[in-house]
């Protein structure tokens, strides 16, 4: 069965300084992969998603992802953090089929002045 | 055009009662899924629909909980005999179907439901 661990349940950065949160999946197959970021008392917004081809992968907001398979990892940098950038983060792993996805616990993001 | 829609947005009902969750996909959309967020905790799949038939339930806490999709396109998620345990933001998403690759699965704001 797919899993995904996110080992950071809440990160606190200083405005401008630089962001990675951590994302290990479990699967057997090449994966989908996705983050998604969730504002209070918002739906969560896909930032980025992993299919083929080129492992950093760019998305919206500045942000980027790396996929190393011989991590299992899917970590989400950010060279730069803004104020509005202070949510909840999620990496999913999504399988074929169906396509079932799989979410992680979330890491919260506090940014400080 | 407009995304994906549910309602209510907030619900609060007593231990016992049931409630309806609605969710309106994104029109063209022939996927749609629910999922379940505790508080603190990450999004939990409860089913999904490929047009009118739910090829996997299985993430259906328990018989209490049932789905159906009508015209392929409104959903409704009943939770009956509500328990303290069910309070949790219920968010549901919906996706155009391609035949090869994987699909984006687009959002709603989700109903926030508080069983007192």
């Amino acid at each position: 069965a797919q899993s995904v661990t996110q080992p950071d349940i809440h990160i606190t950065v200083s405005e401008g300084a630089s962001l990675e949160l951590r994302c290990n999946y479990s699967y057997g197959a090449t994966p989908y992969l996705f983050w998604y970021v969730q504002s209070p008392g918002q739906g969560l917004q896909l930032l980025l998603k992993y299919f083929s081809g080129d492992t950093l992968v760019q998305g919206i907001k500045g942000f980027e992802a790396e996929f190393k398979r011989s991590q299992s990892s899917f970590n989400l940098r950010k060279p730069s953090v803004h104020w509005s950038d202070a949510a909840e983060y999620f990496c999913a792993v999504g399988s074929g089929g169906y396509q079932k996805v799989t979410f992680g616990t979330g890491t919260k993001l506090q940014v400080i002045p | 055009g407009a995304g994906v829609s549910q309602s209510p947005s907030n619900k609060v009902t007593e231990k016992g009662k049931d409630v309806e969750l609605r969710c309106d996909p994104i029109s063209g959309h022939t996927a749609l899924y629910w999922y379940r967020q505790r508080l603190g905790q990450g999004l939990e799949f409860l089913i999904y629909f490929q047009g009118n038939s739910a090829p996997d339930k299985s993430g259906l806490p328990s018989d209490r909980f049932s789905a159906e999709r009508t015209g392929e396109s409104v959903s409704t998620l009943t939770i009956q005999r509500t328990q303290q345990e069910d309070s949790a933001v219920y968010l549901c998403a919906s996706s155009f179907v391609r035949t090869s690759g994987f699909n984006e699965q687009f959002f709603g704001p989700g109903t926030r439901l508080t069983v007192l």
